[in-house]
Formats: C-alpha cells, structure tokens, sequence
C-alpha cells in the first residue's frame, strides 16, 4: 500500500524557517517524481513544487522561488521542502503528492500545518 | 500564473447529474490534455479522480467522467449520491513548467 506520511509541520515566526519532511512506503520510490502541494486555511489548492526522481528537475511557483528548497533523499525514500524567509501567506496545510507522467498527483499524504505567526 | 476558474458551488439531487466546469487558457488547459480532477472531503486529503482529461484510475466509480473543449475541461457526476458531496479541484500542466489548479467547486447533494 502507498503511504505518504509528512513531518515538521508547527508554528514559526515570521522571517523563520522549517523544514517538511514527507516519508514514502509501499513503493518504489527513487523512479518516482515527487511534489508539495499547500492548502491556507479555507482557501484551494496551490501546487508549489516539483521534483524528478533523479533530483534533475526541479520547479517552483513564483509564490515561494528564491525562498524553498525541494529535495529528496531516495536512499532514505524521503522528499524535503526547506522553507526559509516564511511569511504570513505561507500558513497552510502543506501536502507531499506522488507525481505521474509529469501531469498528475495519483497519492497525496495526509497533510502537515505551517502556521507562520509572531 | 493565474488559478483555473471553476464555479464556487453546484448542487444537485441524488440521483441527478452535474457538470464541473474547469476554464483556463492557451497556456495550461488549452494546451495540453493534461487535466486532473480530485475530490476533497471535510478535513482530508484530496483523492484523484480523472486524469489526462477522462481516464479514471482503478477504483473510482464509473459516475465519474471528465472532458475537454478548448479551454474549458469538465467532470461530469451522474447518478448524484450523497457520499459525492465535497470539493472539487482540477488542474493541469502548463507550458512554463508549473502546475495550476481551479478554484475549486464545493458540491451540494441536496
């Protein structure tokens, strides 16, 4: 069975930085692109970055460029999303996505709040 | 890059049918036959429903179909059960290498 289980989650002050962890079971994970999906309180889904199995290809949305880090450790079947110069905006339930073909996320973890406050 | 639009609510009897409409632009729906759709429960995480416009993955209910013309993508729910009350998020590719969703729309059995 596929699991995705997110870690690291918690209150941060503006400014701070956390680091997400997502740990993967129930495949074969190092073939396998990987993504961070966040959610703000009440509001949509935003997708926020993409990594490929082999870590040579990474993207981001414009909203968190410059300040996250995707990366992944496939010896350790887990994927990292480094979170510095957090701000308000950033507060969300932030979901780690398995990747199909480039264009689809076919399981999603259970989720971990960020919540950026002073 | 800009959000999918998709109406904030639709509504439905049980039994009946619904259509989801998912607008974008030349850039992402028009683009490419990349469309997902996913259904969030209250609380949960969202789970794939359509993909590549109107593939189902194994194990979601054939009530559920998805489409595309143009710029619009649409998921259709027949047979309306109470059990599909949830929000609705699609989403797709986009030709500068990033992923978009909708807006979401929240579905009502009534």
């Amino acid at each position: 069975e596929v699991q995705l289980v997110e870690s690291g989650g918690g209150l941060v002050q503006p400014g701070g930085s956390l680091r997400l962890s997502c740990a993967a079971s129930g495949f074969t994970f190092s073939p396998y692109g990987m993504n961070w999906v966040r959610q703000a309180p009440g509001k949509g889904l935003e997708w926020v970055s993409y990594i490929s199995g082999g870590s040579n290809t990474i993207y981001y949305a414009d909203s968190v460029k410059g300040r996250f880090t995707i990366s992944r450790d496939n010896a350790r079947n887990s994927l990292y999303l480094q979170m510095n110069s957090l701000r308000d905006d950033d507060t969300a339930v932030y979901y780690c996505a398995r990747d199909r073909a480039n264009t689809y996320y076919d399981y999603w973890g259970q989720g971990s709040l960020v919540t950026v406050s002073p | 890059q800009s959000a999918l639009t998709q109406p904030a609510s639709v509504s439905g009897s049980p039994g009946q049918s619904i259509t989801i409409s998912c607008t974008g632009t030349s850039s992402d729906v028009g683009a490419y036959n990349y469309v997902s759709w996913y259904q969030q429960h209250p609380g949960k995480a969202p789970k794939l429903m359509i993909y590549d416009v109107g593939n189902r993955p194994s194990g979601v209910s054939n009530r559920f179909s998805g489409s595309k013309s143009g710029y619009t993508a649409s998921l259709t729910i027949s047979g309306l059960q109470a059990e599909d009350e949830a929000d609705y998020y699609c989403s797709s590719s986009t030709n500068s290498n990033t992923r978009v969703f909708g807006t979401g729309t929240k579905v009502t059995v009534l």
